[in-house]
This record gives C-alpha cells, structure tokens and sequence, in this order.
C-alpha cells in the first residue's frame, strides 16, 4: 500500500530535550516536505528536499534541521525544542522534484512541549 | 513575503445549497493551484487541482476556477452533502515554493 507514514503519532516531551520525527515514504517521491499546522494559520511548510542531499527552507524553519540521506526517509530534527513548537506536524511527499504537484500526507504527529 | 488569502474563514451551508470559497494570491510566479479538504482528526487529501495553462476544471461536485490575471481562484461545491464537512484549503505553488491560504471550515447544516 503506497503511504506516507510519520513517528511517533503523539509526543509530550519537555523544554530543551532533543527529539526526531522521522517521515517515510514507499513511493519512490522525490519530493518531501515538512509542515505545521496551527488553529487559525494554516499549514506552513518548515522545510522541503528536492532529492537525496537537497534541502532548503521553507517559511519557519527556525529551531528546526532535516537531513535526507535516503530517498524514503526524511526526520526533522528538534534540536532544543521550546513550547513555541508544540504544533501538528505533516510530513508529504511528491513524485516531482517541484512543488507544483500532488502532495500526499502523513497521518501527522501531535507535539506538545512543556 | 508572498501570501494566500483565504475566504470565509467558516461557512455553513444549507444540505443540498451550493458553497464557494475564494483564494487570492500574490505571486506572479504559481503555477499550481491544488485544493486540500481535511475531516476532523485526519490528513490534508487532494480533491482538485488546476494549473495556471486552465481557467476551469471539474469534477462531479466540485469545480475550480482561475482568473490569473486577477490572481483569484475558487472552489466550488454543488449539490452539497454532510460528508462535505470539513476544513478545505486552498494553495498556490510554483516550482520552489507553496504557500497554503489558512482553511475554511466548512458546515454542512441538516
């Protein structure tokens, strides 16, 4: 079943503690992107990669990193995370190397930051 | 920076009326204009997209239109039923960059 999966789906994690949430895709997607979502803004995309070793940032990539050593997976990185992030995490994915094409979702992880 | 506006923010519908939700955008550059719908506690999912070679597209219920010279584009829904409910958004892209508009939510009344 082709699919996007995120984990872990829930987080409570603490003030300054690193944490991953690592994105994987079967679909053989160039394409993958990090989101957040929060009540009344949308969703606003953090980073995106193009392909293996490509990334850039997208509209809030502040306090985040990603890395893309493997076409499937794609972990965003909370280095020191602060309640300011405590948000709906998306990972998606894309057959084109552009944006300008179907994005397919993962389930999403809910953070909460304390 | 560039943006996307969405309007309403929340609409309610009559079953069986008609709703349209409207989008601006302000980069020249979107080629791409995809329509997301999410039901509560679930994952964006594509229902509709048009590119900007398009000024109309269709799909049973649904249907998008484009004017790029206004830079404007609008879903429409028909024939609305309660599985309609849920938060729509829109989106403009071009090749390196997308912007979402912030949803509409949308309610489906009996």
């Amino acid at each position: 079943e082709a699919q996007v999966t995120q984990n872990p789906r829930y987080l409570i994690t603490v003030t300054g503690k690193k944490l991953t949430v690592t994105c994987s895709q079967n679909m053989n997607h160039e394409y993958m992107s990090w989101y957040r979502q929060d009540p009344g803004l949308g969703l606003r995309q953090i980073y995106y990669s193009m392909n293996v070793e490509v990334t850039d940032k997208g509209d809030v990539p502040e306090g985040y990193k990603v890395s893309r050593k493997e076409k499937r997976n794609f972990p965003l990185i909370l280095e020191s995370p602060s309640p300011n992030q405590t948000s709906l995490y998306f990972c998606a994915s894309s057959f084109s190397r552009g944006q300008s094409y179907e994005q397919y979702f993962g389930p999403g992880t809910r953070l909460t930051v304390t | 920076g560039e943006n996307v506006e969405q309007h309403p923010s929340t609409l309610s519908v009559q079953e069986g009326d008609s709703a349209v939700i409207k989008c601006t955008y302000s980069d020249s550059a979107s080629n791409y204009f995809p329509w997301y719908k999410q039901e509560l506690g679930k994952r964006p999912q594509l229902i509709i997209d048009i590119r900007s070679n398009v000024g109309e597209k269709k799909d049973q219920r649904i249907a998008v239109t484009l004017n790029k010279t206004a830079k404007h584009f609008s879903l429409h829904i028909t024939e609305t039923q309660p599985e309609d409910s849920a938060v729509y958004f829109c989106a403009a892209s071009s090749d390196d960059k997308i912007i979402f508009g912030k949803g509409t939510r949308l309610h489906i009344l009996p």
